[in-house]
């Protein structure tokens, strides 16, 4: 089945500091790639989004890719803040849609100033 | 996007005891999905809900244990039975209002079983 394989953390970061953290998956057909963002103690929040290959999905400084080459949706940011410090999923969907999202393991985030 | 609300957003409950989640999506939907998140967890599919037939359970989660109601469109429960301490997780639902554009997530249920 489908699933979805990213860096395990926790990762800690200095304020101002390049983030990636990895992630890649394996589906049949052609998925949806997304970044979630869970602030502590908050719920769920949609990051970013790509749907087919090459798109790249971009909001609040975060980007990513998705390559279809290397099955890849790598997360990254050029400058951190304290404010980014959050647990970070990467999940993919089936194309057609009505379908669940599969989630990686979380990425655990501080940044520190 | 829609917009979910959920409740109650934290429950303690005694051991043995039921608790009803509630999602309440303000557009119509045809799948809701409920999942489950153990502390420091990822996010565990527990069954998908469709408007007039039984939700679809993953392996690991059984109808006797997880009772699942879906009367409309906008609207579904999940319900936690004969609870231990294991069950102590957040319980989220989710909804995809349109392909391809994300899923939004309720708010989610933190639920400490004692």
């Amino acid at each position: 089945g489908d699933s979805v394989t990213q860096m395990e953390g926790p990762v800690t970061l200095s304020e101002e500091a390049f983030l990636t953290i990895n992630c890649t998956y394996t589906a049949t057909g052609y998925p949806s790639l997304f970044w979630y963002v869970q602030y502590p103690g908050e719920g769920l929040q949609l990051l970013l989004k790509a749907t087919k290959a090459d798109d790249k999905g971009s909001n609040k400084g975060f980007e990513a890719t998705y390559r279809k080459e290397t099955t890849s949706f790598h997360l990254e940011k050029g400058s951190v803040q304290v404010s980014d410090s959050a647990v970070y999923f990467c999940a993919l969907s089936a194309q057609e849609g009505n379908t669940p999202l599969v989630f990686g393991k979380g990425t655990r985030l501080s940044v520190i100033a | 996007s829609a917009v979910i609300s959920q409740k109650p957003s934290r429950d303690i409950c005694q051991r043995g005891t039921s608790l009803t989640i509630q999602c309440q999506v303000d557009s119509q939907v045809t799948m809701m999905f409920w999942y489950r998140q153990q502390p420091g967890q990822s996010l565990t599919l527990i069954a998908t809900a469709n408007q007039g037939s039984e939700a679809t359970y993953e392996s690991g989660f059984v109808i006797d244990k997880f009772p699942i109601s879906r009367p409309n469109l906008t609207f579904s429960t999940l319900t936690v039975s004969n609870m231990s301490p294991e069950d102590s997780s957040i319980y989220l639902c989710s909804v995809e209002v349109r392909v391809g554009y994300g899923y939004t997530f309720g708010s989610g249920t933190r639920l400490t079983v004692v």
